[in-house]
């Protein structure tokens, strides 16, 4: 069966705080990502890694970095916790279907069961 | 950026109907995904179709999609309680580069099944 394991599913941490959140697949996928989801907003990219040591900025990436130093595992760190960090963050993965010679597509994404991170 | 845009934000339907939502998104795509969320809980995928396809089913799921409007929809008959949660459409634009390979998600229709 496959898995994408987020390391915790509720964690309060204080403003200024270095915030860990640890996301691993078992599945062998080149991609993963990191999203949060907030209530009206829908799910935000903050970062996405297409191979080992790879990141590309989502469209949310300020306050945030990553890390992918083995391919099932990814990071997401938050350098300095602020109040409106406050969210769900839902990481996920998935293959990449080879389209042609300079292209690729996303199959579909396993989503890990998500992370409700409070800042207080 | 988000792409897709789901229609509409909340659909309540009886037991046994059929509910239909839809998806509007704006730049040319390699495909289309839709997905559905628990209250609470990661997203799972249901169906994913392809630019070049026209129409899908799975199960009790059939997907539409109209490339020169732009636009898809997700039809889940003869629906029961456990239908109930969040369903969002997914695009994976087209191009080439890293910054093709997202996959940009709508903010959701919330289906409420009663029984």
């Amino acid at each position: 069966d496959v898995k994408v394991t987020q390391s915790s599913r509720y964690l309060v941490k204080r403003t200024g705080e270095k915030v860990f959140l640890e996301c691993v697949q078992d599945m062998d996928h080149e991609n993963m990502f990191w999203y949060r989801q907030d209530p009206g907003l829908g799910l935000r990219l903050i970062y996405f890694s297409y191979d080992v040591k790879m990141k590309e900025k989502g469209d949310i990436p300020e306050g945030y970095s990553v890390s992918r130093e083995k391919k099932e595992r990814f990071s997401l760190i938050l350098e300095s916790a602020s109040t409106n960090q406050t969210s769900m963050y839902l990481c996920a993965s998935s293959f990449f279907f080879i389209q042609g010679a300079s292209s690729a597509t996303n199959e579909k994404l396993f989503f890990g069961s998500g992370t409700q991170l409070s800042v207080l | 950026s988000q792409q897709g845009e789901e229609d509409p934000q909340a659909l309540s339907i009886q037991e046994g109907e059929n509910a239909t939502m839809n998806c509007s998104y704006k730049t040319s795509i390699n495909n289309l995904q839709w997905y559905r969320q628990n209250s609470g809980r990661g997203l799972v995928h249901l169906i994913l179709i392809r630019s070049n396809e026209r129409e899908k089913h799975s199960g009790r799921l059939r997907v539409t999609l109209d490339t020169s409007k732009k636009s898809s929809s997700l039809l889940i008959t003869a629906s029961r309680a456990a239908d109930t949660a969040s369903y969002f459409c997914a695009t994976d634009a087209s191009g080439s580069g890293a910054g093709s390979y997202q996959l940009t998600f709508g903010k959701g229709t919330k289906l409420s099944v009663i029984p």
